[in-house]
């Protein structure tokens, strides 16, 4: 079974700085999707990026970039130029295109992210 | 697009007690589920649906019916309410396997309280 291990359950980041969420998962297929999503105190759950694994470049959203190590299982998130907009709840999740739920989201325990002024 | 939508916002509901958690989307999506969240343990899925008529249990589903009878409409019925089931209850949806992406939109979430 797939699993997604968020080491990480707070950090702190002063604004304009720049941090990095860990996240490594575990599974034997070699094709998935991995995300990483956001929740702010309006507790809304909001998709910030997400990488295909057949992909090796890296994705990007403004601000927003992974690091992504396939062989390690791994895929960090980086918050570059950090805002206090940012300070929420933030969820890596994995999901894989086989077997019946193909949009079924496995999901890590969150890392807590405050953004200092 | 209202995207997700899901009624009520908060619930608070006595222990044997019944509720049904709506939610609706408004983008034609085949795929919908409901995941629950509580402190420390991240989203579980509780049931989820590939299309009308056809849905499945997911990782926590004990407690929970669901159906499906259209393609924008997956209600979360609750048949006799347990404190254990105090919790944030997540609706969303997807394009599925025809959208050829993977990613799912949530709604805003109900806050409900078992007592």
């Amino acid at each position: 079974a797939q699993t997604v291990t968020q080491s990480q359950p707070e950090m702190s980041v002063q604004e304009a700085e720049t941090v990095t969420l860990s996240c490594t998962y575990d599974t034997s297929e070699s094709n998935y999707y991995l995300f990483w999503y956001k929740q702010p105190p309006s507790r809304q759950m909001i998709l910030v990026i997400r990488q295909e694994a057949y992909k090796q470049q890296n994705a990007t959203e403004n601000r927003f970039s992974v690091n992504f190590q396939k062989a390690a299982k791994s895929f960090s998130l980086k918050i570059s130029d950090s805002q206090l907009g940012d300070t929420a709840m933030y969820f890596c999740a994995f999901s894989s295109p086989y077997g019946g739920a193909t949009n079924k989201l496995i999901f890590g325990t969150g890392t807590l992210l405050a953004v200092q002024p | 697009n209202a995207g997700v939508t899901q009624t009520p916002k908060f619930q608070v509901l006595k222990t044997g007690q019944s509720m049904t958690l709506q939610c609706a989307q408004d983008m034609n999506h085949e795929y919908m589920s409901w995941y629950r969240q509580d402190p420390g343990m991240g989203l579980r899925l509780i049931h989820y649906s590939v299309g009308a008529g056809i849905t499945d249990q997911g990782e926590v589903p004990n407690g929970y019916n669901v159906s499906r009878s259209t393609t924008e409409d997956f209600p979360l019925r609750l048949l006799s309410a347990a404190p254990s089931q105090t919790s944030v209850y997540f609706c969303a949806s997807g394009p599925g396997l025809a959208g050829g992406v993977y990613e799912q939109y949530f709604g805003p979430g109900t806050r409900l309280t078992v007592t």
